[in-house]
């Protein structure tokens, strides 16, 4: 156990639906981070909050909407998705700024767009 | 844009043999972390290393860091099955602004090892 958990473990969706995923970490932490990872390439960083505040958007689709209501929660909204979204993501947390970083990973939710 | 890179992708070793991944980075950081990722599960923290020179052993897994070749290396030793995972190097680079931090991840290193 972490202490980042993640709800769903799994999702499937269609094309038109709209989904929330959850993230919640106990650790104390200021920064969230949402990741997506696909068979075939790295691990890919969406988006970065510290302190509620999004400090990263790595040119991520309008389709994925975060939410970031305290440091605490975070919440990948998503909505008409395409087939190529179908991959596992992942939410972790870490001290942030000034920290050394290391960031505490959820067990992701497996996600599956038809 | 910060590249990370592992080699090898994949390895599959017997029980018993020595091996290293190798970690090469293409941007100035002294911060580099090890994670392991077991099928279906999250990822997990092995080590840190925070300077040039640093070396973290943990049971038979020992990572180190040179930051002028910019260059870590996770050797396992005497290898058992219980080590078979997938194993990323990462690295802590300034994100867009210099004042945030963020974490670039290689591909992974799938590890099998064989009775």
């Amino acid at each position: 156990e972490t202490g980042v958990t993640q709800t769903p473990r799994h999702l499937v969706m269609g094309m038109t639906n709209k989904k929330s995923l959850k993230c919640e970490q106990h650790l104390g932490h200021n920064a969230m981070y949402w990741y997506k990872q696909s068979a075939k390439k790295p691990l890919e960083l969406m988006f970065v909050y510290n302190f509620k505040e999004q400090t990263e958007n790595n040119s991520v689709p309008s389709r994925f909407s975060p939410e970031c209501p305290n440091s605490s929660h975070l919440f990948l909204h998503l909505h008409t998705l395409q087939p190529e979204d179908s991959a596992l993501y992942l939410c972790a947390s870490s001290q942030g700024r000034g920290g050394r970083n290391i960031q505490y990973f959820g067990a992701g939710t497996r996600l599956s767009v038809l | 844009e910060l590249k990370v890179e592992q080699n090898p992708l994949f390895l599959s070793m017997q029980e018993g043999k020595n091996y290293t991944i190798y970690c090469n980075y293409s941007t100035t950081s002294d911060r580099l972390y090890w994670y392991r990722q077991d099928p279906g599960k999250s990822l997990e923290s092995l080590f840190v290393l925070l300077s040039n020179g640093a070396v973290k052993q943990e049971g038979r897994l020992m990572a180190s860091l040179d930051t002028k070749a910019r260059l870590s290396t996770l050797h396992i030793t005497a290898a058992v099955h219980d080590l078979s995972a997938t194993y990323f190097c990462a690295v802590d680079w300034p994100g867009s602004g210099g004042s945030n931090y963020k974490l670039t991840f290689g591909k992974g290193t799938l590890l099998t090892v064989n009775p």
